[in-house]
């Protein structure tokens, strides 16, 4: 596509439940990026991809989180037993190798309620 | 560990002012330095870049230097128009790939 795409754009869930973040990068990217960012807050890190393996994951609150990227394109952001505390607008990025301009998403914005 | 500050907003001036946003980093090594922009409904959106020390990015009228002695990366701009209304991010790539690490946003209102 032209664009980082996220979808949903924004999501309400209940305390307690799972939930799915699906990120569809610019096509032929191979480096894949999460972030989260909390109201006033920037952006922070939580996981890169290249290609189908998470290279780094050290941005990842806790054992709740967790993260894929099956064939190297599309990306999804699992989040179990969701908290209050998990409300923030989920950012994808994109880039063509790891160290080139990323490109974001709109995000997702996240409420558990 | 490495972070960035910038100032606090929001910012608010008259069409044609003269804009700046200070931002300081603390790092180890040489870090990539960037203005990030996100308009009013929109994604986040690189503004302008500079990879090693007295490097000045300049895009849409914005500009901002690497400043190694001070380890700041000001953003400024001569007039800003209404436009320029949006929340501006300071962030650095410490890594040899693409992690970025932000600062706090500071909020943009320019008025007519």
């Amino acid at each position: 596509g032209a664009g980082v795409s996220q979808t949903p754009s924004n999501k309400v869930t209940e305390k307690g439940k799972y939930v799915e973040l699906r990120c569809d990068p610019i096509s032929g990217h191979t480096a894949l990026y999460w972030y989260r960012q909390s109201l006033g807050q920037g952006p922070e890190f939580l996981i890169y991809f290249q290609g189908t393996g998470a290279a780094d994951d050290s941005g990842l609150p806790n054992d709740r989180f967790f993260a894929v990227r099956p064939e190297g394109s599309v990306s999804t952001l699992k989040i179990q037993r969701t908290e209050r505390g998990d409300s923030a607008v989920y950012l994808c990025a994109s880039s063509s190798t790891g160290n080139t301009e990323a490109f974001f998403g709109q995000g997702t914005r996240l409420t558990v309620v | 560990g490495n972070s960035v500050t910038q100032m606090e907003g929001p910012v608010t001036l008259s069409e044609e002012a003269f804009l700046t946003i200070n931002c300081t980093y603390t790092a180890t090594g040489y870090p990539s330095l960037f203005w990030y922009v996100q308009y009013p409904g929109e994604g986040l959106q690189l503004l302008l870049k500079a990879t090693k020390a007295d490097d000045k990015g300049s895009n849409k009228g914005f500009e901002a230097t690497y400043r190694k002695e001070t380890t700041s990366f000001h953003l400024e701009k001569g007039s800003v128009q209404v436009s320029d209304s949006a929340v501006y991010f300071c962030a650095l790539k410490a890594d040899s790939w693409g992690k970025l690490q932000f600062g706090a946003g500071t909020q943009v209102v320019v008025t007519p």
